[in-house]
């Protein structure tokens, strides 16, 4: 069965720092998204792609993040300078035409962000 | 808006007995309504979901919700619970609109006990 794949699984950084969160949406959809969940808290819509477009975001998503699909496989979030705060795990998801009416969200494994 | 209540952070339930993990939503407009299942060390898994219809919805798992729209609910059901049940449990909404992001609830934790 398709799944969302997440890379890496763990990322160690430095407050300051640059980090790049891969994901492999499922390969027919055309809808991706961006999550993330703070160690207790709930999860939490970051933003959403489609058509190389940003579609939606949340407040979170500020100047200091991005999102990028630089290729036919691969969805980005690019955290420009991290911050203590930005520590979370984040998930991707996607959704497709076919389920563009049934609105499932098909969700990876997370990536666990933490900022030092 | 919306927003989503999980009133339970945690459910400790005996193995074989029923469960119910309750779900409040508050909304200006109409919403999609979906329950997704977290396994420890894992992604997010849908279990089921509500977009119009009849108010019962069964999904994977064995497990049924009920939408109530007169009280906004979404409570998900089910009536014999096993081990391997334990997990986080999601309840969440959307407007529905083509990359509407979900709103969540905080999850409550089902904890089965043998």
């Amino acid at each position: 069965e398709p799944e969302v794949t997440q890379t890496p699984s763990h990322q160690v950084t430095q407050m300051g720092q640059e980090v790049i969160l891969r994901c492999v949406p499922i390969s027919n959809h055309l809808y991706f998204y961006w999550y993330r969940q703070i160690l207790g808290q709930k999860v939490e819509f970051l933003v959403s792609f489609y058509n190389n477009e940003i579609s939606e975001k949340s407040e979170i998503f500020d100047d200091q993040f991005s999102v990028e699909r630089p290729d036919g496989s691969n969805f980005t979030l690019k955290i420009r300078s991290t911050k203590l705060e930005d520590s979370a795990m984040y998930f991707c998801a996607s959704s497709g035409w076919g389920d563009r009416v049934s609105r499932t969200q098909y969700f990876g494994p997370g990536t666990r962000l933490t900022v030092l | 808006a919306q927003s989503v209540t999980q009133l339970d952070s945690q459910v400790p339930v005996f193995e074989e007995a029923p469960v119910e993990l309750r779900c409040n939503y508050s909304s200006s407009v109409s919403v999609y309504l979906f329950w997704y299942v977290q396994y420890p060390n894992q992604g997010l898994q849908l279990l089921l979901k509500y977009l119009s219809g009849s108010t019962l919805v069964k999904g994977i798992n064995g497990f049924e919700a009920e939408f109530n729209k007169s009280q906004t609910s979404f409570h998900l059901r089910k009536p014999s619970v096993h081990i391997s049940d334990t997990a986080e449990y999601f309840c969440a909404v959307s407007r529905g609109g083509g990359a509407d992001g979900l709103t969540f609830g905080k999850g409550t934790h089902l904890i089965i006990q043998p």
